[in-house]
């Protein structure tokens, strides 16, 4: 199983709404991803955890709020987003070495109104 | 600092010719690793091919090469014998550098639009 599933796949929420996106994956790997990915740009980072803890905070808005419960799942929790938050959010996992590439989710499309 | 360039917004290539998409990179990492990949429509990333920095062959994976030369820094992606279905974003990726933790980055291009014609 090479798959890493995000739900849901599309998110429409107002600025005072609180929602949260999903990733899970089923292949033991220990690094995770989230990615903000704007129209016709590369994915951004926004944060990486390695062995269920915070590894890395691209100084994201603490609006977004990253949590992983366990060693397969990782959730983003939105709040008080703006217009401009809305994007494709992109998980993805992989090994911890450098020798080794991410697998990544079809994404969530989240529309901020 | 790394970074990775890739300096065409957009390619044409007609159905079952090939095509090169062009990434040069920037690194002090002496270890990092060098990816390709495919972004459809639907948002999916799609990976296509790993080089790794101490390599001596460049990689392929079916259609898919990978044209390394480290002292130019350069890790070109070559599609053989397009079809229509290659039309998608193409993103250069890096995985190097480390953090406190351990934790590797991964750090993408800008992207090649392809358009395979009919």
């Amino acid at each position: 199983d090479t798959e890493v599933t995000q739900t849901p796949k599309h998110l429409v929420m107002g600025m005072t709404n609180k929602k949260s996106l999903k990733c899970e994956q089923h292949m033991g790997h220990r690094a995770m991803y989230w990615y903000k990915q704007k129209a016709k740009k590369p994915p951004e980072l926004m944060f990486v955890y390695s062995y269920e803890k915070l590894s890395i905070n691209e100084s994201v808005p603490s609006r977004f709020s990253p949590e992983c419960p366990n060693s397969s799942l990782l959730n983003l929790h939105l709040h008080a987003l703006q217009p401009e938050d809305s994007a494709l959010y992109l998980c993805a996992s992989s090994h911890r070495g450098v020798a080794t590439e991410a697998f990544f989710g079809q994404g969530t499309r989240l529309t901020v109104v | 600092a790394q970074k990775i360039t890739q300096t065409q917004p957009g390619m044409f290539v007609q159905e079952k010719e090939a095509v090169t998409l062009d990434c040069t990179y920037d690194t002090s990492d002496p270890s990092y690793g060098l990816f390709w990949y495919k972004q459809p429509s639907s948002g999916e990333m799609i990976f296509l091919i790993y080089q790794g920095s101490y390599d001596q062959q460049n990689a392929t994976e079916g259609r898919y090469s990978l044209n390394f030369q480290k002292a130019r820094k350069s890790a070109n992606l070559v599609i053989s014998a397009s079809q229509l279905g290659d039309s998608a974003m193409y993103f250069c990726a890096m995985r190097g550098g480390i953090s406190t933790s351990g934790t590797y980055k991964y750090i993408f291009g800008t992207g090649t639009r392809l358009k395979v014609l009919a």
